[in-house]
C-alpha cells in the first residue's frame, strides 16, 4: 500500500477483554516498530522487528502486551485482560531498515471501560 | 525527570511569525535528533532529521542542535494556519527507530 495501515481505528473494549490491534507495513520495509501515546504523554517505544531478527521487546510495559510479525508483513499487537490505564492510541512504524526514519500509520485508538 | 522535556504549550502566533520550538534532554547519548508534525487524529509526520550537533535547513524549516548544551530547536519561518498542529521531537542513540521522544508543543497559527 500506498503507507502504514492500521486497523481497527477505534476499539472500544471491557476492562479484561483481550484485544488485537493489527498493521500493515509499506511493502519492503523490513523495519517495524509500535508505540503507545497516552494522553498528555509522549509516545513510547514498546517494541521492534527487523527482519526475521528476534525482537526488541525492551518497551512493553507488561507480560500482558505481546506482538507478533511473519516475515517482513503484517504485525498484530495483542494485549490481554486490558486495563483502564491501557487506554491509548497505538502507533505503530515501518521503514526499510534500522538505520532510516520511519513512516507511522495513523493509529489505533484504544478505549477501556 | 524525564529524558526529553517539551514545553507542550499551547504556543499561539499570527501568520507569518516566525516559530521557535525547542526540546531539552538528558541523555548525552543521542546522537540522532528527529522533529514530527502530528495533526490531530493521525500519525506522526517526520519533518526533519539530523545528526549530531549543527544546523539543517529544509525550506521554511530550520533544525539546529546544540550537543554541548543538549538542546534542539525547530524554526519555522513565514508560518502558516497549516502549520497548526502537535509538534514532537525525537532521540536515538544508535540511529534507528526506537526512539525517545518528548511529549510534544501544540502550536496554533492564527489569521
Amino acid at each position: 500500500g500506498a503507507g502504514v495501515s492500521q486497523s481497527p481505528s477505534n476499539k472500544v473494549t471491557e476492562k479484561g477483554k483481550d484485544v488485537e490491534l493489527r498493521c500493515d507495513p509499506i511493502s519492503g520495509h523490513t523495519a517495524l516498530y509500535w508505540y503507545r501515546q497516552r494522553l498528555g504523554q509522549g509516545l513510547e517505544f514498546l517494541i521492534y522487528f527487523q527482519g526475521n531478527s528476534a525482537p526488541d521487546k525492551s518497551g512493553l510495559p507488561s507480560d500482558r502486551f505481546s506482538a507478533e510479525r511473519t516475515g517482513e508483513s503484517v504485525s498484530t499487537l495483542t494485549i490481554q485482560r486490558t486495563q483502564q490505564e491501557d487506554s491509548a492510541v497505538y502507533l505503530c512504524a515501518s521503514s526499510l531498515d534500522y538505520g532510516t526514519p520511519g513512516f507511522f500509520g495513523q493509529g489505533t485508538r484504544l478505549t477501556v471501560v | 525527570q524525564k529524558e526529553v522535556e517539551q514545553d507542550p504549550g499551547p504556543l499561539s502566533v499570527p501568520e507569518g511569525a516566525i516559530v521557535s520550538l525547542n526540546c531539552t534532554y538528558s541523555n548525552s547519548a543521542f546522537q540522532y535528533f528527529m522533529w514530527y508534525r502530528q495533526y490531530s487524529r493521525k500519525g506522526p509526520e517526520l519533518l526533519m532529521y539530523t545528526y549530531s550537533s549543527g544546523n539543517k535547513e529544509d525550506g521554511r524549516f530550520t533544525a539546529q542542535v546544540d550537543k554541548s548544551s543538549k538542546y534542539i530547536s525547530l524554526f519555522i519561518r513565514d508560518s502558516q494556519p497549516s502549520d497548526s498542529a502537535t509538534y514532537l521531537c525525537a532521540m536515538s542513540a544508535g540511529g534507528g527507530n526506537k526512539l525517545t521522544f518528548g511529549t510534544g508543543t501544540q502550536l496554533k497559527v492564527e489569521l
